[in-house]
Formats: C-alpha cells, structure tokens, sequence
C-alpha cells in the first residue's frame, strides 16, 4: 500500500533564505511523486512531478525535488525564499499497482518573514 | 481557456437533503477525480474515474456517488449528506492519471447543518 508522510506540518523562513519541506513515501511499485502548492483561498498548482526519469527534478517557481530511493524521500528545496512563496505544499504519491489513486500528504504550511 | 469548473462554489444545505456538485473540463481528459480537503488531513481522494462510463473508489468514498456518462463531466452526489461531509470539495482533471499537469478546480465549500 502507498502512504506520504509530510514530516512538518508547518515550516517558518525568512525572505531570501533556503527553503526544506519534507515528504517521505512508501510505495509497493515504482511511485510516481508530485508537490503541489495551494496559495490562500485557491485551488492547487502542480509545482513539479517525477516519474522516473532524472532523479532530481526542476519545477516552476525555481523550486526543485529529489527523490531518493534509499531513503524513501522526497523532499521539496528552493535556494532562496520569496514572499510569495508563503503557502501550503501538499507531497502527493500515486503507483502502477493503483493507477488513478492519488495519496495526499496532510500538508506544509510555509511562512516567510520579511 | 483550458479549465476546470466546479458549481456551485459554496452551499449550505441540511442533513438528508440530496445535492449534487457538477464538474466539467474542457480538455478532453479522460481522467477526472473528486478530493475532499480537511484542515489537518490534506486532501483525500473520493473518487476517481479512467474515462466515460468507468468510476473506482478512492480513499473515503462512503456517502458519496459519482457518474460519468460523458467525458467532461463527472458530478460528485451527496445522496443523504451529514455534518461530517462539511468540507472543501475539489475536482480534478488530467489526459491520464499521471500526466504531468493536473488541472483541478475552484473548490466547492460545502456546510451541512
């Protein structure tokens, strides 16, 4: 069976510092992993997905994700945060042996102080 | 303008009143699912449907129904709604479940009294 695990439910950076939201996964097949960011008040944008191919994958926003294997992980970086990127970031994980059936994490909620 | 669209947007309704929430694409997609958004619990699959006239369940599919009789629409049905269906509803939508872009809609915020 396939779970996610967000292990912070709410992270606090300053503007211009880098930014760690954690996601752990398990999965029976070969997973396929997303985030997705939700801004106040709006539906969900997809910031990136990897589903096999490289490793380390770019998404918009200058946010990037690598997965790991070994470590189970999937964690969500950005070099520098913006104000903007103030929002919550949902790990998501779906694999061939449920095709269509897509996990949710619980959520990141990502604060940035000016 | 490629979308999804979700009505209405916002509904109180009481116990054991019957509603349905409408969702269409625009996009062709043969894939189109319904989540549920809980503070605390992120989003939870309800359910989910591979292309017209195929629907599976999801995570939490008690006390929902769904149809898809035609491919841009999939209307999400409260046959008998309770208070713990109070929650934030979301359709989404994508060429194949794992596309790379999945659209979803606005949110339909649903209060049962």
């Amino acid at each position: 069976a396939q779970s996610v695990t967000q292990l912070d439910s709410h992270v606090s950076v300053s503007e211009g510092t880098p930014v760690l939201l954690r996601c752990n996964y398990s999965s029976s097949y070969s997973p396929s992993l997303f985030w997705y960011v939700q801004h106040p008040n709006k539906g969900l944008q997809l910031l990136l997905k990897y589903t096999s191919a490289a490793t380390l994958v770019k998404g918009i926003n200058g946010f990037e994700a690598e997965f790991k294997k070994s470590e189970t992980s999937f964690h969500l970086t950005k070099p520098s945060a913006h104000m903007s990127d103030a929002a919550e970031y949902f790990c998501v994980v779906s694999d061939l042996g449920s095709q269509g059936n897509l996990i949710f994490g619980k959520g990141t909620k990502l604060s940035v102080k000016p | 303008e490629a979308q999804v669209t979700q009505n209405p947007r916002y509904l109180i309704t009481v116990t054991g009143k019957k509603l349905t929430v409408t969702c269409s694409q625009n996009m062709n997609h043969e894939y189109m699912s319904w989540y549920r958004q809980d503070p605390g619990l992120g989003l939870r699959q309800i359910y989910y449907s591979m292309n017209v006239e195929v629907t599976d369940k999801g995570d939490v599919p008690e006390g929902y129904k769904v149809s898809r009789k035609e491919k841009r629409n999939f209307p999400l049905i409260l046959e008998s709604p309770s208070p713990n269906q109070t929650s934030l509803y979301f359709c989404a939508s994508s060429l194949t479940p794992l596309a790379k872009t999945q659209y979803f809609g606005p949110g339909t915020r649903l209060l049962v009294l």
